[in-house]
């Protein structure tokens, strides 16, 4: 069965500092996409950044990129220049291959709480 | 603004009361979502909708039901409620191709006195 897991419950981070926030993952399929959320305190789930199986290149969306080990398991997500607008929770997400007639569901990890400091 | 519409935001209840969730998806959305998130946790999928028919199941309590109707919009039903069944309760719903990303409604949080 799929699994995601993010083993940092909390982070903090000085402003302007990056941070990398850690997510490993467990699927036995070849294809499968990688996602995270970020979740502020007004609790609006916000996409932030996709990586799909068999894209060789890491993703990037303006500060966000993700560190994909594809031998690891891992899709870490970095954050460069953190701004205090960045304190929020973030989820790392799975989906496993499409099932024909929508696409299967996200299976979520439990979440790191990030903190950003002046 | 994410298009999907959730309602109502708020809702405080009793134990073993009924209520109802409404979601509408993003236009041309066909899959509908039912995810729940309890107090500083993650999110545990519910249950899944195509196009009017059941897709997947989830950790979903026999309390709880939904159903998505032709015009695409979907509602939870959650019965004889507990105050464990407090939560916020989203919706989501993704498109047809593209990634598998989902978008989010703002969520329903529910209280259960």
């Amino acid at each position: 069965a799929q699994k995601i897991t993010q083993t940092q419950p909390g982070m903090f981070v000085q402003e302007k500092e990056a941070v990398t926030l850690d997510c490993t993952y467990d699927t036995s399929d070849q294809s499968y996409g990688l996602f995270w959320y970020k979740q502020p305190s007004s609790g609006e789930m916000i996409f932030l950044i996709y990586q799909g199986s068999y894209d060789e290149q890491n993703a990037t969306e303006g500060r966000y990129s993700l560190n994909f080990q594809k031998a690891r398991k891992s899709a870490n997500l970095v954050i460069s220049a953190s701004q205090l607008g960045d304190s929020a929770m973030y989820f790392c997400a799975m989906r496993e291959a499409f099932l024909g007639g929508g696409y299967n569901k996200l299976i979520f990890g439990a979440g790191t709480r990030l903190a950003v400091h002046p | 603004d994410s298009g999907v519409t959730q309602t109502p935001k708020h809702l405080i209840t009793a134990t073993g009361q009924r209520v109802t969730l409404r979601c509408s998806p993003r236009s041309g959305d066909l899959s509908v979502y039912w995810y729940q998130q309890s107090l500083d946790q993650g999110l545990q999928f519910l249950i899944q909708y195509y196009n009017g028919e059941e897709r997947a199941k989830g950790n979903i309590l026999e309390r709880f039901s939904a159903q998505q109707f032709p015009d695409l919009h979907s509602e939870l039903n959650l019965s004889s409620l507990e105050l464990g069944d407090s939560a916020l309760y989203f919706c989501a719903s993704s498109p047809p191709g593209g990634t598998g990303e989902l978008f989010f409604g703002e969520g329903s949080r529910l209280t259960v006195l």
